[in-house]
């Protein structure tokens, strides 16, 4: 079956950078875009970006231009999401999703907490 | 890019029907069929319900169903059941090449 598995949980410090991974299974990767949303505890969603796995290409929202990376390997059919300048308010959980239809499956969510 | 604004909850009894709207503007729900929602229980990763507007993913009941009028979506559930009892979330391509989700709506099954 179709299945995304994102990587554990993260504790960073502000400022510092993460690095979420998710890998794809049970279907062509290069087929997709893989989407990435996050959540904040108690919130709703929040739309990030995407990375075409095919060409590489992303497009990211204007909140996070600068600050998230999205990457990809073909070869073991993972994505990344890579977020710097961490602050307190991105203490959330981050979700990758394949894009078909809307976004179908989503990966489990990895929690990322920022505090000194 | 703004959020979508949806009712922070609704509320039905089983067998009952219930509708949660979405409301967009011209830039976003208004400009394209590119709606979708998501169901949310408690503790789980959202999963998708409806996409474009009217479609339903294999495997979900066609009790749920989704509209459009405008720059206003909607997903009605019919014959509400207690595993409908979720927070719901509806998503819309946008004319700057991203995607919005609305703020969710807590679906109760009284």
């Amino acid at each position: 079956q179709v299945q995304l598995v994102q990587s554990g949980a993260e504790v960073k410090k502000p400022g510092a950078s993460v690095k979420v991974s998710c890998k794809a299974s049970g279907y062509t990767f290069t087929n997709n875009d893989i989407n990435w949303v996050r959540q904040a505890t108690g919130q709703g969603l929040e739309w990030m970006g995407w990375i075409n796995p095919n060409s590489g290409n992303t497009g990211y929202a204007p909140k996070f231009q600068g600050r998230v990376t999205m990457t990809r390997n073909i070869s073991i059919r993972t994505v990344y999401m890579e977020l710097s300048g961490l602050r307190s308010d991105d203490t959330a959980v981050y979700y990758c999703a394949r894009a078909y239809g809307g976004l179908d499956p989503w990966g489990q969510g990895t929690l990322v907490t920022v505090s000194s | 890019q703004s959020a979508l604004t949806q009712p922070p909850s609704v509320s039905g009894s089983p067998g009952q029907s219930v509708t949660i709207s979405c409301s967009g503007t011209s830039s976003d729900i208004g400009s394209y069929n590119r709606v979708s929602w998501y169901q949310q229980p408690p503790g789980t990763a959202p999963k998708l319900v409806i996409y474009d507007v009217t479609y339903r993913p294999s495997g979900v009941p066609d009790r749920f169903s989704g509209s459009k009028s405008g720059n206003t979506a909607s997903l009605t559930i019919s014959g509400l059941q207690a595993e409908d009892e979720a927070d719901y979330y509806c998503s819309s391509y946008t004319i700057t090449s991203t995607w919005v989700f609305g703020g969710g709506t807590e679906l109760t099954v009284l």
